[in-house]
């Protein structure tokens, strides 16, 4: 069966530092990545997408950016945290094609 | 534009009471349809979906969705809801023809409480 795991669970970074968090799918070939972030009562704002390795594509224009190294890792990164970058952090992955999502536990930031 | 609208922010409900949470989509052509569920600080699992066939779709946990083309609706049911379905919904819609990103569109969510 698939698995997608995300860590940190949880970050706790100040202003102006980096950001790195990761997020690996098992059990499957080739899947659709998503990252999200999530603010307190706003729902899901879709971040970056990836269809294949080296492949992103932004939704949003912000600090963040999001790589793909390999087929099933999926980066997000920041060089300089803003207090706007604290969240709820959800990566996922789908199959290609329509269909649902499979979600991440999640990473909880808090820019201080 | 297409979106999804979930007109209910917050919910309370008794223990045993029955459940409806709404969705309402706006969609060029019949979407596939989605209702996730998130606990505090977790991610989202999914419920139920629908694609095509019965409009009426049995999920996990004794959840069940309709599909109203009429009405662009696809509300989220449960006959007795329990303490531990405290949590929030969120109804998503996905293109079925979208290519290869398969991205999905997701409601603002509705917070269910459960009083005892």
């Amino acid at each position: 069966s698939q698995t997608i795991h995300q860590w940190p669970a949880t970050l706790v970074q100040p202003v102006g530092s980096p950001l790195s968090l990761e997020c690996t799918v098992e059990g499957t070939s080739n899947p659709n990545l998503y990252w999200y972030r999530q603010a307190a009562g706003r729902g899901l704002q879709l971040l970056f997408y990836s269809v294949g390795i080296g492949q992103i594509s932004s939704e949003v224009p912000q600090n963040l950016s999001a790589s793909r190294p390999q087929d099933r890792q999926f980066i997000l990164s920041s060089k300089k945290l803003l207090l706007s970058d604290s969240g709820f952090y959800l990566c996922a992955w789908s199959s290609r094609g329509p269909g649902e999502q499979y979600f991440g536990p999640g990473t909880r930031l808090t820019v201080t | 534009a297409q979106s999804v609208t979930q007109p209910d922010i917050h919910i309370t409900v008794s223990e045993g009471a029955s459940l409806e949470l709404r969705c309402n989509y706006s969609y060029g052509a019949t979407p596939y349809l989605f209702w996730y569920v998130q606990s505090p600080g977790q991610g989202l699992q999914l419920l139920l979906k629908y694609f095509s066939g019965d409009t009426l779709v049995q999920g996990i946990k004794g959840f069940e969705a309709e599909f109203k083309r009429s009405q662009s609706s696809f509300n989220l049911r449960k006959p007795s809801v329990h303490w531990s379905d405290a949590a929030e919904y969120f109804c998503a819609v996905g293109a079925r023809y979208g290519g290869a990103t398969n991205k999905l569109i997701f409601g603002t969510g509705t917070l269910l409480a459960v009083q005892p």
